[in-house]
Order: structure tokens, then sequence, then C-alpha cells
């Protein structure tokens, strides 16, 4: 299996402009993640699906931000409008399952909002 | 609540010494205890995970750590340390069915030849 894949690995923009930020995890895989990472705060969740349906947005931050994963293989983290404080690291990892279960990550898309 | 603490942010070791990165935690409920590294520029990498068969876990890379309850600890040792291992390295929690990993800030190790 190729693993998660992200998509774009690198993305730059301006302030104001809408951000959508890709991902695919491993066939099979019923859980979905996306993780951002700042120096500032680490590694946190923003939001995990099981089988396509949200299942914790807790760590959304605001409304700005929203995510889908309309099927199986695809997901989506939007940003909108985008702000200098978004810029990070955004990682999505998909896993078989919950707790012991492995999480395997993607390699991450770098976000810089000018 | 759940919570995972990594004492010190950077470590630095010599090529061949011994590599000891500390991890304690806080759980309410059981917890599953994960250790995973990270390279430059790249996505987090499972190292090794404490599943309550066995409290001394054998990862990749000849890393190991060992589950104590009593202290609350999941340390992770390597006997000699390598160029190759260095790396940021990041412990974390889970528990139950609970779908979410908690991580700790991290540990950046840095060898010296």
């Amino acid at each position: 299996d190729a693993g998660v894949i992200q998509s774009p690995r690198h993305e730059v923009t301006e302030m104001g402009q809408e951000v959508t930020l890709r991902c695919k995890p491993i066939s099979g895989h019923d859980y979905l993640f996306w993780y951002r990472q700042t120096m500032m705060r680490g590694l946190e969740l923003l939001i995990y699906f099981n089988n396509n349906v949200p299942i914790d947005d807790s760590g959304m931050p605001e409304d700005r931000f929203s995510a889908k994963m309309p099927n199986a293989s695809f997901s989506t983290l939007k940003i909108q409008p985008s702000e200098p404080r978004d810029s990070a690291v955004y990682f999505c990892a998909s896993s078989l399952g919950p707790g012991v279960e492995t999480q395997y990550f993607g390699p991450g898309t770098r976000l810089l909002v000018l | 609540a759940q919570s995972v603490t990594q004492l010190g942010s950077h470590v630095s070791v010599s090529e061949g010494a011994l590599v000891l990165l500390r991890c304690n935690y806080s759980s309410s409920v059981p917890p599953y205890l994960f250790w995973y590294v990270q390279y430059p520029n790249q996505g987090l990498q499972l190292l090794l995970k404490y599943t309550s068969a066995a409290t001394l876990v054998k990862g990749i890379n000849g890393f190991e750590a060992e589950f104590k309850k009593s202290e609350t600890s999941f340390h992770l040792t390597k006997p000699s340390a390598h160029m190759s291992d260095a790396a940021e390295y990041f412990c974390a929690l889970t528990g139950g069915s609970q779908g979410n990993l908690i991580f700790g800030k991290g540990t950046k190790l840095s060898v010296k030849p």
C-alpha cells in the first residue's frame, strides 16, 4: 500500500484566501484523523472520522475550519478565510480502529499564510 | 483527564552512548502508550506501542520501552545511539475505545559523532 497520501505538500497563500488540504487514507482503514503541528502547541488533534462520520471535532479551532469525508478514500480540511496564525504543518492519519490500533501518518502539508 | 509529559525538549548524546527519553502519563483509564519518531520534513512513524500484553516493549531500530504503572512512566531507551537516530520523538497516549491520540511536546534527539 502507498500509505497515507496528502496534497499539497506545501502551500503558501495570502491572508483571507481559502485553503483546501486533501488526504487519502490507507485502504481499509475506518478511522481518519487530522492533526496540526506548531512549535507553540505541538501536535494537536483537530477532528477524527469513523466510517466517514465525524466523531470528535472539539479540536477544530473555530468556524473558519471545516472537514469533510465524502467517501472512505478521501477527506478534506478547509480553512476559509485563512489567517497567518493558521500557519502550521497539517497531518492526516488513518487506522484500522480506535484505541490500541496504530495510526499511520501522512507526510503532512506545510501551510504558510502570509 | 489524560496527559503526556516528556521531560527534556532536547537531548544530546554521543554516538554509541545510551539513549534515554522520558515520558510520564496521566490517565483515568488503562492506557495504551506509543512512541513515534519524526525525521525532518516527514510524518510520524511508529517505533513501538504498549498494549498491556507485556510491560517491556521492543520496537524498531533497536528501541525499547518499559511500562511502569507505579511510576506512570513509559521511558524509551536504546543501548547504543547511532547518527541515524537523530530525530524528534513523541510519546502518545490513548485509552479504551478512544480514537484520538494525546501527544507529548516531543523530545529532539541529537547524536554527536
